[in-house]
């Protein structure tokens, strides 16, 4: 089945730098790559997604890239504020099964 | 707004009773999902249910069970809850169109202890 690993587990950051969080899947066949964040006492909500017939794709502050040769998908977050601070999860999924997701990276912002 | 409304947030139970977390989704959304949150571990898939009455493991259904006799309902059971269950449980729902890529909406979550 598949696996998502995610790096890094904690991620420290200034307020107005980039933030980079990287993620590896093992089964070829997926084709769907959500981002959910997670802010502290809330619920996760999808925050951006990617599909396997494109290699970016943006969303204001935030994009992610996806390269299906090397298997890993990344979010990138830039002029981070403090409202940025939450647990990021990615995940994976060819649709046939359900999301696979990575086990989550702590951003926090530092103002 | 797609609404999933788990009925505990916070539950405190004794090792060995029989635990009930139930669900609600008001979008008639087909697939439901109870996932656990651990520090560290991440979301892990208990169960999923892609119709009434059908149910499917998860990556950790051991110690669980499920029902799903209604579409908006979608109840996680502890036979006998044991004190390795002490987690957050989340649930979620998602429509079917794409199969399984649809976005999910989770609830508030249901943090259990076991005593």
């Amino acid at each position: 089945g598949e696996n998502v690993e995610q790096h890094p587990s904690t991620l420290s950051v200034q307020e107005g730098d980039s933030a980079v969080i990287k993620c590896t899947y093992s089964d070829s066949a997926s084709n769907y790559f959500p981002w959910y964040k997670q802010e502290l006492g809330k619920r996760p909500q999808l925050i951006i997604d990617i599909r396997s017939n494109v290699g970016e794709k943006k969303d204001q502050r935030i994009a992610v890239t996806l390269n299906k040769t090397a298997k890993h998908f990344s979010l990138h977050i830039t002029e981070t504020q403090p409202e940025d601070s939450a647990v990021y999860f990615c995940a994976a999924t060819s649709g046939n099964t359900p999301l696979v997701f990575g086990k989550g990276t702590r951003l926090s912002v530092i103002a | 707004d797609v609404k999933v409304t788990q009925s505990s947030r916070y539950l405190v139970k004794r090792t060995g009773e029989k635990v009930f977390l139930e669900c609600v989704q008001d979008m008639d959304h087909e697939n439901m999902f109870w996932y656990r949150q651990d520090p560290g571990l991440g979301l892990r898939l208990i169960y999923f249910s892609y119709d009434v009455k059908m149910k499917e493991k998860g990556d950790i259904p051991e110690g669980y069970s499920v029902s799903r006799e209604k579409k908006e309902r979608f109840s996680l059971i502890l036979e006998s809850a044991s004190t390795n269950q002490t987690s957050m449980y989340l649930c979620a729902s998602s429509l079917s169109g794409g199969g399984l890529t649809g976005e999910l909406f989770f609830g508030e979550g249901s943090r259990l202890t076991v005593l």
